[in-house]
């Protein structure tokens, strides 16, 4: 079953700190992985996008690694402010319909305190 | 800033009302999706089009139907709304790329504000 697991729950940091996401994603035959950044009561922004080929992109201060044999994603934040306040939400693609079918996991609430 | 736009943003409504949601882009994407996210829950496939004349059900069966006259303008309606059709509402869109193997779902979906229901 292609399923995205996204952990932790939930993360609260001070302002200024570093924090990392973890993902990890069973679906197959695998074609990309985002990260998106919701804020409450707005849509998913893309932060990253990332194939198999790749192992790492950065945005600004996020940086995203994939790790595809492990079938595993990282979201590392540095020097968190306290507008990175948000659900982060790992979405992985598949290439097996035309479609291209995206699996969203359930997001990672980070919480930023001054 | 991505141009696609939903109303309302908030929409408080009696059982068996019908009601539509609005989504518009104005990048001229041909692909067009709805979502429906509960809260700390993740993001379900309700329906989706290629573009004029062209829907399709998504991964959740949802008593929705959906229309695409126009590339623009992909609204959702519920004919008789319900206290389970209670959720927030993504609109998203993103361009077609040639689809050749392995190119699938490379693009970029762009997601509107949503619109949050609350069926009484």
């Amino acid at each position: 079953k292609n399923q995205v697991e996204q952990s932790p729950q939930s993360l609260i940091i001070l302002e200024g700190k570093n924090c990392t996401l973890q993902c990890n994603y069973t679906v197959s035959p695998f074609s990309n992985l985002r990260w998106y950044k919701q804020d409450t009561g707005r849509g998913p922004v893309s932060l990253t996008i990332m194939t198999f080929s790749e192992n790492t992109k950065s945005n600004g201060r996020y940086t995203a690694t994939l790790d595809a044999d492990t079938k595993q994603s990282s979201l590392h934040i540095t020097a968190s402010q306290l507008s990175d306040s948000a659900s982060y939400i790992c979405v992985v693609s598949d290439r097996g319909s035309t479609l291209g079918r995206l699996y969203f996991g359930r997001g990672t609430q980070l919480t930023v305190w001054p | 800033e991505a141009d696609i736009y939903q109303t309302p943003r908030y929409l408080v409504i009696g059982t068996g009302k019908k009601i539509t949601l609005e989504c518009s882009q104005t990048m001229g994407h041909d692909k067009m999706y709805w979502y429906q996210q509960d809260p700390g829950m993740e993001l379900h496939l309700i329906h989706y089009s290629y573009g004029v004349n062209s829907t399709e059900k998504g991964d959740l069966s949802s008593e929705s139907t959906v229309s695409r006259i126009r590339t623009e303008h992909f609204p959702l309606t519920l004919e008789s709304a319900r206290p389970s059709h209670t959720s927030q509402y993504l609109c998203a869109s993103s361009e077609s790329k040639q689809w050749t193997s392995g190119r699938a779902g490379r693009e970029t979906q762009y997601f509107g504000p949503g619109t949050r229901l609350l069926v009484l």
